[in-house]
């Protein structure tokens, strides 16, 4: 199994509906990301969470929110998802300990049409 | 302007050919410098990493940092298709005690084909 599993794997939705995309890990990682990534643009950061109690936006938090249910759970939520949120999305793990060490999973592809 | 800058490409090379892969970055509390490389379909893998500047080899890749001009560069030494993916760099700060404070920034990422 993989260390970080995300899903859906792809998911087209609607204009204007609520879409929840989920992260679980097994590397017993204290820290969890996700990020966004659109061609040229790079990888940025939406919401991140260095423990269960800590919950931090990103630079592109607006439209978007988390919930971290347990310290293996990360989920990012869509309110009202509209087409500009179509991009690639990643969840991202590393340990306190470590300034380098991000583990990613395979990634979202959602779509909003 | 972005904190950091990469040149998206595309890049294409015949294989065997040296490959230089670059990043400036403007934040000078940057510490730690990383190299992604991303495969079509899937996340992003470390491939290296560097703590402040100087030179890192391992194998066919050498990551280099030169804090002064705040740039970074990545060289992979006789390519391989295997080496077509698209590249990351990425980088961090740390605290006074030397912990991460967690969070990478990323450049745009270069897009590198090695053709036969």
């Amino acid at each position: 199994d993989a260390d970080v599993t995300q899903t859906p794997r792809n998911r087209i939705t609607k204009t204007g509906k609520r879409i929840m995309l989920e992260c679980s890990q097994t590397k017993g990682h204290d820290r969890m990301y996700w990020y966004r990534q659109d061609p040229g643009l790079g990888l940025q950061l939406i919401y991140y969470s260095f423990d269960v109690k800590d919950i931090n936006k990103g630079e592109i938090s607006d439209g978007y929110s988390v919930s971290r249910q347990a310290q293996a759970k990360f989920s990012l939520s869509l309110e009202s998802a509209i087409p500009n949120q179509t991009a690639l999305y990643f969840c991202a793990t590393s340990d306190s300990g470590i300034s380098y060490g991000y583990t990613f999973g395979s990634g979202t592809r959602l779509t909003v049409v | 302007q972005k904190e950091v800058e990469q040149d998206p490409g595309p890049l294409s090379v015949p294989e065997g050919a040296i490959v230089s892969l670059n990043c400036t970055y403007s934040n000078s509390a940057f510490q730690y410098f990383m190299w992604y490389r991303q495969y079509s379909r899937k996340g992003p893998e470390l491939l290296m990493y560097t703590y402040s500047s100087g030179n890192k080899e391992d194998g066919r890749f050498t990551a280099q940092v030169d804090k002064s001009s705040k740039y970074i560069s990545l060289f992979i030494r006789d390519s391989q298709p295997s080496d077509s993916a698209t590249y990351l760099c990425a980088m961090t700060s740390v605290n006074a005690g030397g912990t991460s404070y967690g969070k990478l920034t990323f450049g745009q990422g270069t897009i590198l084909t090695v053709h036969p």
